[in-house]
């Protein structure tokens, strides 16, 4: 059964840092491309970043760029979002996700971790 | 980046009704479209890909339609545990991007 777990969410002042991980089980990780796809509250969803299978290669949504980074560990499983410089707007639900390669939908995703921006 | 426009924002519908669900891209997309289910306080589930294969274990009363710019989501006969709301995606280039979605309510 494929699983994905976030952990790593929290309330974070403006300015500061916070680093999410998304285990992954039933499945053979390294082959699939993973995402992070947020949702504010009451909003809707917005993708943010990609990587693909060995980590060589990663994309991001413009307002995080340069200050998000989305890594991986395929010895544990694992998939990382790094970020940095949070501001307010930055207050969301991330969920990892699963691509399905062929079709380049999500088929899988986490639970979510709650991140909240904050003074 | 690729906009994506859905109507209606929210609808109210009754059980056994068929419902319809649009979503316009701002360019061409082929058939690089996705539909996704999203309860309260859930997680989204994929229910449709590539605008009208159905996933695994999806009921077949939803369905998908369309390619270019215009796609099509279609209940065949509204069930309780269809009230959620709706939000195509479009996977043809990044960044990837979601329609603002649609609330399915109870009339």
């Amino acid at each position: 059964e494929v699983q994905l777990v976030e952990s790593g969410g929290g309330l974070v002042q403006p300015g500061g840092s916070l680093r999410l991980s998304c285990a992954a089980s039933g499945f053979t990780f390294s082959s699939y491309w993973m995402h992070w796809v947020r949702q504010a509250p009451g909003k809707g969803l917005v993708w943010v970043s990609r990587i693909n299978g060995d980590g060589s290669r990663t994309n991001y949504e413009d307002s995080v760029k340069g200050r998000f980074t989305v890594s991986r560990d395929n010895a544990k499983n694992t998939l990382y979002l790094q970020m940095n410089s949070l501001r307010a707007e930055d207050t969301a639900v991330y969920y990892c996700a699963r691509d399905a390669s062929s079709s380049r939908s999500f088929d899988y995703w986490g639970q979510g971790t709650l991140v909240t921006v904050s003074s | 980046d690729i906009q994506m426009t859905q109507s209606p924002s929210s609808l109210s519908a009754s059980v056994g009704d068929r419902v319809t669900i649009t979503c316009r891209a701002s360019q061409i997309i082929s058939t690089y479209l996705n539909w996704y289910q999203q309860k309260p306080g859930k997680a989204p589930e994929l229910l449709i890909y590539a605008a009208s294969s159905l996933q695994s274990g999806v009921p077949s009363r939803f369905s998908g339609s369309g390619s270019g710019t215009d796609f099509t989501l279609t209940i065949s006969s509204l069930q309780p545990e269809d009230f959620a709301t709706y939000y195509c995606q479009q996977s043809y280039s990044t960044p990837w991007t979601f329609g603002q979605g649609t609330k399915v309510e109870i009339k």
